[in-house]
């Protein structure tokens, strides 16, 4: 099993480009989120999403929009990249109600510099 | 404030030593607790689950919540090199809520 794919791995940008980080599970997991990791702040809960079309903020949701059109995808768009939003990404996904539902899946992260 | 706080560490010990790792949280709603662990330049992988208060033992770890205090451990015997990582508390309200994280201890087991 594929798991959480995150594409890209690594990507760099200027300031104000506008870019989508695309997220894909193959397990048919209803909640799936994103999360950014900075040295010494954790994870940070950008978005998430319990469900096919429905999407909710986290604690840090400025500068960032989701859909969730499908199960499987849950992309992160940067609309007018800053500086201030070099970080680590990660997507991750559960089945929450189910046996073993507490496990967050993680993707392998995708490193984003804005230059 | 910081819905889970952690002391960031780092924390260095000698092999063999038992570790204390813990979290505090300020929302009494939280029911759900869990402990991850994250290697350098990796995703984070659940490590140890507990629902409300009590323990959990799992080989060489275990967990423990009290929710009177709105407190977190996770303690580690026999501690080992391969235990060295970023260990980081979460928590949530309801099976379907968002998962919050505290920043994470980084941990170093020396040999």
């Amino acid at each position: 099993n594929a798991g959480v794919t995150q594409t890209p791995k690594f990507q760099v940008l200027k300031t104000g480009q506008s870019m989508t980080l695309q997220c894909a599970q193959d397990m048919n997991h209803e909640y799936m989120s994103w999360y950014r990791q900075d040295p010494g702040m954790g994870l940070r809960l950008i978005h998430y999403s319990v469900g096919a079309g429905i999407t909710d903020q986290g604690e840090v949701p400025n500068g960032y929009n989701v859909s969730r059109s499908t199960t499987e995808d849950f992309p992160l768009r940067l609309l007018s990249a800053a500086p201030s939003q070099t970080s680590v990404y990660f997507c991750a996904s559960s089945s929450p109600g189910s046996p073993g539902s507490e496990k967050l899946f993680f993707g392998s992260g995708t490193q984003l510099s804005v230059l | 404030q910081k819905e889970v706080e952690q002391d960031p560490g780092p924390l260095s010990v000698p092999e063999g030593a038992i570790v204390s790792l813990n979290c505090t949280y300020s929302n009494s709603a939280f029911q759900y607790f869990m402990w991850y662990r994250q290697y350098s330049r990796k995703g984070p992988e659940l490590l140890m689950y507990t629902y409300s208060s009590g323990n959990k033992e799992d080989g060489r770890f275990t967990a423990q919540v009290d929710k009177s205090s709105k407190y977190i451990s996770l303690f580690i015997r026999d501690s080992q090199p391969s235990d060295s990582a970023t260990y980081l508390c979460a928590t949530k309200k309801t099976s379907y809520d968002k998962v919050i994280f505290g920043p994470g201890t980084s941990l170093s087991v020396i040999p």
